[in-house]
């Protein structure tokens, strides 16, 4: 079963905004990743926030935790046309390694 | 530095033919191994994951099996596939103490 619900499921933004994408889980969690996957391509690691982490940044990157509230964000800064892709949160299921992904949001930055 | 190889890129088999998926990584011992299916336009599926040679756990009742003969080696086979079975087919491997995944380029397999 799904754990990771992203919200929205599309966005669409020109270039030079922020984007903000949303995830929701169910249970309690060890971690929270976010990846992103270029159409037709594997997916790769952007940010990782433990649970006893509220808030951390990468770049443009800055991502949050609630775990009160189970839910995540992402944020883009200054999005790019190249940021263009497919955003996932995924959390630890418990045992350290074994992801459950959510559904996506599906980003594209217009130039 | 590591490296993870999945093989083939595209695959157009036939309902009712075999399949064989293979994933190999490179530069590193002990990995977990996971294999993980995305239908079109949705999230990933987490089908396979192995800690070990011969160790498999299935996430999923399905057409397919898992098999990791070799620590770093880790193939995923159906005897007779369904139309079902299309989907984008993705290796993952973690370890060394790293909590985050490292994916290959997936294979997108059509049954048709």
């Amino acid at each position: 079963s799904q754990q990771g619900e992203e919200d929205p499921q599309a966005l669409s933004i020109q270039e030079g905004e922020n984007a903000t994408m949303n995830c929701s889980y169910k249970t309690s969690i060890n971690n929270l990743q976010w990846y992103r996957q270029n159409s037709g391509r594997g997916l790769v690691h952007l940010i990782l926030i433990r649970s006893n982490e509220r808030e951390k940044h990468s770049g443009r990157l800055r991502v949050t935790l609630d775990t009160s509230k189970k839910s995540s964000s992402l944020l883009i800064t200054a999005s790019r046309a190249a940021d263009t892709a497919s955003y996932f949160c995924a959390t630890d299921a418990g045992w350290g390694g074994k992801l459950i992904f959510g559904q996506g949001t599906e980003l594209s930055v217009k130039p | 530095s590591q490296t993870i190889h999945q093989w083939p890129a595209t695959l157009v088999q036939p309902v009712g033919s075999p399949l064989s998926l293979e994933c190999t990584v490179e530069g590193t011992s002990n990995p977990n191994l996971y294999w993980y299916r995305q239908a079109a336009g949705r999230g990933l599926q987490l089908l396979f994951y192995s800690v070990g040679i011969g160790q498999i756990s299935s996430e999923v009742p399905q057409n397919l099996s898992a098999s990791r003969p070799q620590d770093r080696q880790f193939i995923l086979s159906s005897k007779k596939l369904l139309l079902s079975d299309s989907g984008f087919y993705l290796c993952a491997w973690s370890g060394g103490g790293d909590e985050k995944l490292f994916f290959g380029s997936g294979t997108q397999l059509s049954v048709l």
